[in-house]
């Protein structure tokens, strides 16, 4: 059971576009759909913003897409604001029944 | 609203036992698996362990499988981890959460924090 792996930080000026990556294997991230990401502000619990690769949760803003390619998942923020300014952790179930998460990466807005 | 409220943090001593509670309100609990992460401080998020919405299927972390039981009362709302055998790199932050899709989590507790000492 080892941890997914993710950028330790990711920076990136308001409005542009910042692409997380989150690698796994063949056991993890490329065995099923079942790939999700969160949102995490310092003291506070995670926020779902993505879950099945793609899908997003309602309420959660069409800034943010998620993607995958064999054992590796995405996230994308695009028009990157202020308030995006947090920790990001992808996970993903196992073809063991177990879920994964992956280190997390700090997103700072510049 | 769904709302998810953990209880039983506290400071215990190596090899000691804890047990933790998380009350579920606004959703149907009964049909719903849930799941026990921890954040130790300042570090990551970790999976626990998990339960499926029947309550006979549990699956664990490495970490913990052997010393922690994940259970669930349906009839009361309530989720639980039976924390047996405590070592020190148990110390941090259990929140529960309500599984929307095969892991993912769709809402979180604030959390307990549990510290383990030496």
């Amino acid at each position: 059971q080892s941890a997914l792996t993710q950028p330790a930080s990711v920076s990136g000026s308001p409005g542009q576009s910042i692409t997380i990556s989150c690698s796994g294997t063949s056991g993890d991230v490329g065995a099923n759909k079942y790939v999700s990401w969160y949102q995490q502000y310092p003291g506070k619990a995670p926020k779902l913003m993505i879950y099945e690769v793609s899908e997003r949760p309602s309420g959660v803003s069409n800034r943010f897409s998620g993607s995958k390619s064999g054992n590796t998942a995405s996230l994308t923020i695009s028009g990157l604001q202020t308030e995006d300014e947090a920790d990001y952790y992808c996970s993903s179930y196992t073809t063991i029944n177990t879920v994964v998460f992956g280190g997390g990466t700090k997103v700072t807005v510049l | 609203q769904v709302q998810l409220v953990e209880s039983g943090g506290g400071v215990v001593q190596s090899g000691r036992s804890l047990r933790l509670s998380c009350a579920a309100s606004g959703f149907s609990f009964s049909g719903h698996g849930m799941h026990w992460v921890r954040q130790a401080p300042g570090k990551g998020l970790e999976w626990v362990a998990d339960i499926w919405a029947n309550g006979f299927t549990t699956y664990y972390a490495d970490s913990v499988k052997g010393r922690f039981t994940i259970s669930r009362d349906n009839s009361r709302n309530t989720l639980y981890l039976q924390m047996d055998n405590l070592r020190v790199d148990d110390t941090a932050v259990y929140h529960c959460a309500r599984d929307l899709s095969f892991g993912s989590g769709s809402d979180w507790g604030q959390g307990t924090l549990v510290t383990v000492s030496s």
